[in-house]
């Protein structure tokens, strides 16, 4: 059974601190790892992702990858108002076959 | 100028009816997705098309059609439709098969009364 899984939240953080959001995932085929964030009422929107071990640097974001871990994770510095959103962790197969989204977590950035 | 396009936004209807939602990319993506957001916000794949070739159909009931007349169209025919079908639907596209930077459309939100 392929799952994804997330921390529901609430997850509130202060104005300017980091946020740290994770995700872990059940099948160890999986080899591209996304993370979305979705306003409420609207689409999801691609933030980054990663297929590599380590970590992966954009801007406030990075997202990092433990694949024998079967864990990702996504980290907000200078968190801002504007963050506050429901963040998805998905992941897959090159195939795309096996495209799964976590259930998402809740960021609330208190200004 | 919208890369992902759905219509219509908003579809209100009872129970037993047949719907349809429409969905067009201008992207030139390969691959186009219907996925299901219920009340809970659980975003779950249905169909993905690519080159109008099926290609997931993951367990959706049969009332549920995907149609893709051409690789920048992919519309979803509804069936029957039940209280259960409530939710909403999002299309989304990307390049190839590998799911890379899906673009979703704003949404259809169905409410079956």
């Amino acid at each position: 059974q392929k799952e994804v899984e997330q921390n529901s939240g609430p997850l509130s953080v202060p104005e300017g601190a980091i946020a740290s959001l994770n995700c872990t995932y059940s099948d160890r085929g999986s080899q591209s790892f996304f993370w979305y964030r979705q306003y409420s009422g609207k689409s999801p929107e691609l933030i980054m992702f990663i297929y590599s071990n380590g970590d992966k640097e954009d801007g406030r974001f990075t997202a990092q990858l433990n694949k024998a871990s079967q864990y990702v994770s996504l980290l907000i510095r200078d968190s801002q108002p504007s963050d506050s959103a429901t963040y998805l962790c998905a992941v897959n197969n090159n195939y795309g076959q096996n495209f799964v989204f976590g259930p998402g977590t809740r960021l609330s950035v208190l200004p | 100028d919208t890369a992902v396009s759905q219509t219509p936004k908003y579809l209100v209807t009872q129970m037993g009816n047949d719907k349809s939602i429409k969905c067009e990319q201008n992207l030139g993506h390969d691959t186009m997705y219907w996925y299901k957001q219920d009340s809970k916000k659980f975003l779950k794949i249905m169909f993905s098309y690519n080159n109008k070739e099926l290609i997931i159909n993951e367990t959706v009931p049969n009332r549920f059609s995907p149609k893709s007349p051409d690789k920048a169209h992919l519309n979803l025919h509804i069936n029957s439709l039940e209280l259960g079908d409530s939710a909403v639907y999002f299309c989304a596209s990307s390049r190839g098969l590998a799911g890379l930077e899906q673009y979703f459309g704003p949404g259809t939100r169905l409410t079956v009364t």
